[in-house]
């Protein structure tokens, strides 16, 4: 088992370019969430996804899109990256929604700079 | 507003040298709370999760508690190796994903 697999580990961005965040699990786990973590700050919710076709924003969506076509990935796309945007941001998983004995399992992150 | 706050934000011992994190928590009908580690350049590495007030869990050198405000992390004869940041969570009020406390750093010499 890979668990949550993040690609790429690194990026930087011009301002106003576009980017995928790829995020895949292996877990078969229904429940999928992308977070982002700002330096000092705890982890922040931007979109979550009960199911493949079902998302949901979150805490901080603004400027990103998803989309879940397979039970197993679930992309984050920014469009237009702004400086903002320069965070690390983490994929997790679960089998159910948070509770007992649903806790997350989290990716190794991608690094984002918008310069 | 469902809020977790965790102190100290960083925390320095000596190897051997027992101490306590804290995690503070408002949020309503709790659902459980979470801990993590996360090692720098890595994801958060699942911990414990308590459920009920008394509530005690044991991993090595690490023991979390829960009452009905507060877990701490108890780290008893501390190593080098334990120095990660630690981050608390609690699900938000629809269930829906976890919200996470800023973390406390700690950071064990020998």
């Amino acid at each position: 088992n890979a668990g949550v697999t993040q690609t790429p580990k690194f990026r930087i961005l011009k301002i106003g370019q576009s980017m995928t965040l790829q995020c895949t699990q292996d877990m078969n786990h229904n429940y999928m969430y992308w977070y982002r973590q700002d330096p000092g700050m705890g982890l922040k919710l931007i979109y979550y996804s009960v199911g493949a076709g079902i998302t949901d924003k979150g805490e901080v969506p603004n400027g990103y899109n998803v989309s879940r076509s397979t039970t197993e990935d679930f992309p984050l796309r920014l469009e237009l990256a702004a400086p903002s945007q320069t965070s690390v941001y983490f994929c997790a998983s679960s089998y159910n929604l948070p509770g007992y004995n649903n806790e997350q399992f989290f990716g190794p992150g991608t690094r984002l700079t918008v310069l | 507003e469902d809020q977790v706050t965790q102190s100290p934000e960083a925390l320095r011992l000596q190897e051997g040298e027992s101490s306590s994190l804290n995690c503070s928590y408002t949020v309503s009908g709790l659902r459980g709370l979470f801990w993590y580690r996360q090692d720098p350049g890595k994801g958060p590495e699942f911990l414990f999760t308590l459920y009920s007030a008394g509530e005690e869990k044991e991993k090595e050198r690490l023991k979390a508690t829960l009452t009905k405000k507060e877990s701490f992390l108890h780290i008893t004869a501390p190593k080098p190796e334990d120095s990660a940041t630690y981050l608390c969570a609690v699900p938000n009020q629809a269930g829906t994903a976890l919200i996470f406390g800023k973390g406390t750093t700690l950071s064990v010499s020998s």
